[in-house]
């Protein structure tokens, strides 16, 4: 079965700086999609960034890209000039057939 | 494009009631969609995947006599939750994939079930 790792519950950054979510999958497949999602107070998700496997080259979408390890099964998603609309929880998923989540992590943005 | 709306956004119910949620493609006709439940500061849990015209997948451990789904049309899928109890509170979320190549789920708002 696949797995989605995340392993830090929480982290802060300071507006404007960068900060990087890191996030690690399991799988014995070799074509899947990544994506991170945000989930801002509200609960409604949202898709950050999608990653097809098969693709070398690393997603960005405008402040927000990725570094994707396919060897090492890493996925991170890292947030350019953050901003305080940024602060949400932000889920890494795995799919095939079906999302496989990890269990989020929550970002704070210090003014 | 790809709106997926659910209705009704917060509902609470007495413990025994059944409470019907619905979970809509505004913009697109979607075959599958899926169901999740959500616990406070917690991760998505899969509940089942509804098929248009045909029985919903359960997932291990989702009790498919408790949480009825019904996907009758290629826009609406309801779920419905019999004899609901307090622990069934929680936050229910509704997703639909459009089939864009990159088998990309668009989630619905949620509903906020409260059991008293």
């Amino acid at each position: 079965a696949q797995t989605v790792t995340q392993s830090q519950p929480e982290m802060s950054v300071q507006e404007a700086e960068t900060v990087t979510l890191s996030c690690t999958y399991d799988t014995s497949e070799s074509d899947y999609y990544l994506f991170w999602y945000k989930q801002p107070p509200s609960r409604q998700m949202i898709l950050v960034i999608r990653q097809e496997a098969y693709k070398q080259q690393n997603a960005t979408e405008n402040r927000f890209s990725v570094n994707f390890q396919k060897a090492a099964k890493s996925f991170s998603l890292k947030i350019s000039d953050s901003q305080l609309g940024d602060a949400a929880m932000y889920f890494c998923a795995y799919s095939r057939n079906r999302l496989t989540f990890g269990k989020g992590i929550t970002l704070s943005v210090r003014p | 494009g790809a709106v997926v709306s659910q209705h009704p956004s917060r509902v609470i119910c007495k413990s025994g009631t059944s409470v019907k949620i619905e979970c809509r493609s505004l913009d697109f006709q979607a075959t599958t969609m899926f169901w999740y439940r959500q616990f406070p500061k917690k991760s998505l849990m899969l509940m089942a995947t509804s098929n248009e015209g045909s029985k919903a997948t359960y997932e291990q451990g989702v009790e498919k006599d408790k949480f009825l789904i019904n996907h009758a049309s290629l826009t609406l899928s309801t779920l419905t939750v019999t004899s609901a109890h307090p622990e069934d509170s929680s936050f229910y979320i509704c997703s639909a994939i459009v089939d864009s190549g990159y088998n990309e789920q668009f989630f619905g708002p949620g509903t906020r079930l409260t059991v008293l």
